[in-house]
C-alpha cells in the first residue's frame, strides 16, 4: 500500500510558466515533507522541505504548500525554466526529532518544461 | 557544503564476486543511509545508521552486509549477488535534529 502517492506521472510546462507537483499521503504520523529533484543516472537533489507545523515554506522560485486535513501537498515552481526539467520525488517522513528516520518516496513525476 | 561522495560510480560484478561500495560524508552528519533504486521506481530504503549504529535493517537480504566504521564513512559490503539486485545504489546523510536527507551521486550496479 503506497503511503505517498504522486498520482501524475508527468507534467509538460512552457518556460515561464507556473509548475504545480502534487504529492498525497495516507499516513497521518508523516509530520516532515521534503520534495527532492533527480536527473537520470544520479543522486536525488534536496530541494525544499516542510513540517506539520507549518503550511507554507518558499525558497527562490519554489514553493511548498501543505494542506494537512486533506493530507496534500504541492510544490510550485514560479517561473519554470528548462533546467528544472528532471523527475521530481516527493517524500515523508514520521519524525521530526530523530536522526536516523526513513524517508518514504512517491513514485516521482517527470516534469517538462519547454523553451 | 552538502556534498555527499559515493565511489565507484560503476561497478560490474559476476555472481561469486565480493566487492564494496563506500560513502563519504564531512558535514558532522550523525545518521547515514543506504537505499537501493531500481528504474524508474522512486528510491527504497536499506539500511540506516545513527550515531554509527545500525538502526534499521529493511529486511535486505544477507548478501548486502553494511558497515559504518566511523561518522563519516559508510561501506555496503557485497558478496553472492543476483542479476536482480542490479541497481542504482545511493548513499545519504542527516544532521542529527530534523532535517532533509542529502543523497549522493549513487553507484551504478551491475551483476552479470
Amino acid at each position: 500500500d503506497q503511503q505517498v502517492k504522486q498520482n501524475s506521472p508527468s507534467l509538460s510546462v512552457q518556460e515561464g510558466r507556473i509548475s504545480i507537483l502534487n504529492c498525497d499521503y495516507t499516513n497521518s504520523m508523516f509530520d516532515y515533507f521534503l520534495w527532492y529533484k533527480k536527473y537520470p543516472a544520479e543522486g536525488p537533489t534536496f530541494l525544499i522541505s516542510i513540517s506539520s507545523i507549518k503550511d507554507k515554506n518558499e525558497d527562490g522560485r519554489f514553493t511548498v504548500f501543505l494542506n494537512k486535513s486533506a493530507k496534500h501537498l504541492s510544490l510550485h515552481i514560479v517561473p519554470s525554466q528548462p533546467g528544472d526539467s528532471a523527475v521530481y520525488f516527493c517524500a515523508a517522513s514520521a519524525s521530526l526529532v530523530q536522526a536516523g528516520t526513513a524517508l518514504i518516496f512517491g513514485k516521482g513525476t517527470t516534469l517538462s518544461v519547454s523553451s | 557544503d552538502t556534498e555527499v561522495t559515493q565511489t565507484p560510480k560503476h561497478l560490474v560484478m559476476g555472481m561469486t564476486n565480493k566487492k564494496s561500495l563506500k560513502c563519504e560524508q564531512h558535514m558532522g552528519h550523525r545518521a547515514m543511509y543506504w537505499y537501493k533504486q531500481k528504474a524508474k521506481k522512486p528510491p527504497e530504503l536499506m539500511f540506516v545508521y545513527s550515531y554509527e549504529k545500525l538502526s534499521i535493517n529493511e529486511s535486505v537480504p544477507s548478501r548486502f552486509s553494511p558497515e559504518c566504521p566511523n561518522s563519516s564513512l559508510l561501506n555496503l559490503h557485497l558478496h553472492a549477488l543476483q542479476p536482480e539486485d542490479s541497481a542504482l545504489y545511493l548513499c545519504a546523510s542527516s544532521r542529527t535534529e530534523a532535517g532533509p536527507q542529502y543523497f549522493g551521486p549513487g553507484t551504478r550496479l551491475t551483476v552479470l
